[in-house]
């Protein structure tokens, strides 16, 4: 069945660091893929999205892209900071009622 | 403002209630769902509503149940049969349910703890 699979977190970064944070899917068609946020006790906010093989996905400062040959969409941001620390979801969207089928999520913290 | 609201933000039940959380949004979408997060995991699908008076399970369905009585309005009662009801509950909202560009927009969480 769909699927995604993410790097596993915690993940420590310094101020300024680059990041990257993986995600690789397994799915039948042509999903489209999502990242999602979280800050500590609060709901998912869309961070960006790619709907179709190639497309770049960006929103402040991160981006993703579509990668249907090797059925990835990472998450990469040149410079973090430290209110970038949350909890970050992959997610594919399928056919069936649109539901969207997550990854684990990769916690980030970012040290002054 | 638009948007999806959830309540409350924290509840707190005995084992064998059966307890109700509210999910409403204003944004016209067709489409909603209901999702559950546990520590350290991803979400998982409980229920799913494409229109109006109509819902289908999603991969953890069982002790839980929802309504559809109005487009607005979606929600879900824990029962008393849902081994492990406490965690994070989130609620969700998409355009169209066919539509695969479209991102789902979520609302802010209930917190669940049953003692």
């Amino acid at each position: 069945g769909d699927s995604v699979t993410q790097m596993e977190g915690p993940v420590t970064l310094s101020e300024e660091a680059f990041l990257t944070i993986n995600c690789t899917y397994t799915a039948t068609g042509y999903p489209s893929l999502f990242w999602y946020v979280q800050y500590p006790g609060e709901g998912l906010q869309l961070l960006l999205k790619a709907t179709k093989a190639d497309d770049k996905g960006s929103n402040k400062g991160f981006e993703a892209t579509y990668r249907k040959e090797t059925t990835s969409f990472h998450l990469e941001k040149g410079s973090v900071q430290v209110s970038d620390s949350a909890v970050y979801f992959c997610a594919l969207r399928v056919n069936e009622g649109g539901k969207l089928i997550f990854g684990q999520g990769t916690e980030l913290s970012v040290k002054p | 403002d638009g948007g999806i609201t959830q309540s409350p933000k924290y509840l707190f039940r005995k084992e064998g209630q059966n307890v109700t959380l509210s999910c409403e949004q204003n944004l016209n979408h067709d489409a909603m769902y209901w999702y559950r997060q546990d520590p350290g995991q991803g979400l998982r699908l409980i229920y799913y509503s494409q229109i109006v008076n109509d819902f289908q399970k999603g991969d953890i369905a069982e002790g839980y149940s929802v309504s559809r009585e109005k487009k607005e309005s979606f929600p879900l009662t824990v029962t008393s049969a849902q081994k492990n009801p406490t965690a994070f509950y989130l609620c969700a909202s998409s355009p169209l349910s066919t539509g695969l560009t479209y991102e789902q927009y979520f609302g802010p969480g209930t917190r669940l703890t049953v003692t």
